[in-house]
């Protein structure tokens, strides 16, 4: 059994540029949430996606987009990269009662030069 | 708003008990969490609370109390592996669904 899988697990961009990164999640979850874990910092709610839509948002910019796919799967882009938002980018999946717990995959580490 | 405080760093022996503690303030509860984040990779589920009292799990268990807004991780006969940080989360459904607000973890240092 599969568990949440990332790609790419690093990615080097400057700044101005767009990023893409990739989830798949576990087998059995249709839901997925998107995270962004500053160095030193607990992982903060970027949205979460459920039925190919947005189903919650926190307090993150537009620049920060996401998608799922009938397969569950999820993207999430961010457009004009910052130097700030250099962080490791954590991926959960869960079911989709509200009482799931989420489990996160590896992780795509960003680097904005 | 919402807040979760626990402390920054702790060290402990091998095979020692450590207890890490939570304190939160959220506007609702549903549950609260605890995740094991060894550097560079992904939170690992260890627990889960909603109810008051000591859920235990081998050499892990935690305590909630709702009303004193209190939770507790305790690590029992200390693993050198057990060095990692130690995240609380608490879900939140004035936030909305299942989405978790994190504190900013304890790293945990196990020394021989």
């Amino acid at each position: 059994d599969a568990g949440v899988t990332q790609s790419p697990t690093h990615l080097i961009k400057t700044r101005g540029q767009q990023v893409t990164l990739r989830c798949s999640p576990k087998s059995g979850h249709d839901t997925v949430s998107w995270y962004q874990q500053a160095l030193g910092q607990g992982p903060q709610f970027i949205f979460q996606y459920y039925e190919e839509e947005e189903r919650q948002r926190g307090n993150f910019p537009d620049r920060f987009s996401g998608h799922q796919f009938p397969n569950y799967s999820s993207e999430l882009n961010v457009n004009a990269l910052l130097l700030g938002d250099s962080a490791l980018y954590l991926c959960a999946s869960s079911g989709s009662d509200r009482q799931e717990t989420q489990y996160f995959g590896p992780g795509t580490r960003l680097l904005v030069l | 708003g919402q807040n979760i405080d626990q402390p920054t760093e702790m060290t402990a022996t091998e095979g020692a008990i450590v207890q890490i503690n939570c304190t939160y303030q959220t506007s609702g509860f549903n549950g609260l969490f605890w995740y094991q984040q060894h550097a560079g990779e992904a939170p690992t589920f260890l627990s889960y609370n909603v109810l008051d009292g000591l859920e235990e799990k081998g050499r892990f268990s935690s305590f909630l109390s709702r009303s004193k807004g209190y939770s507790y991780l305790l690590l029992k006969e200390l693993q050198m592996k057990d060095s990692a940080s130690y995240l609380c989360a608490v879900r939140d459904p004035s936030s909305g669904y299942s989405t978790l607000t994190f504190g900013k973890g304890t790293m945990l240092l196990v020394s021989p």
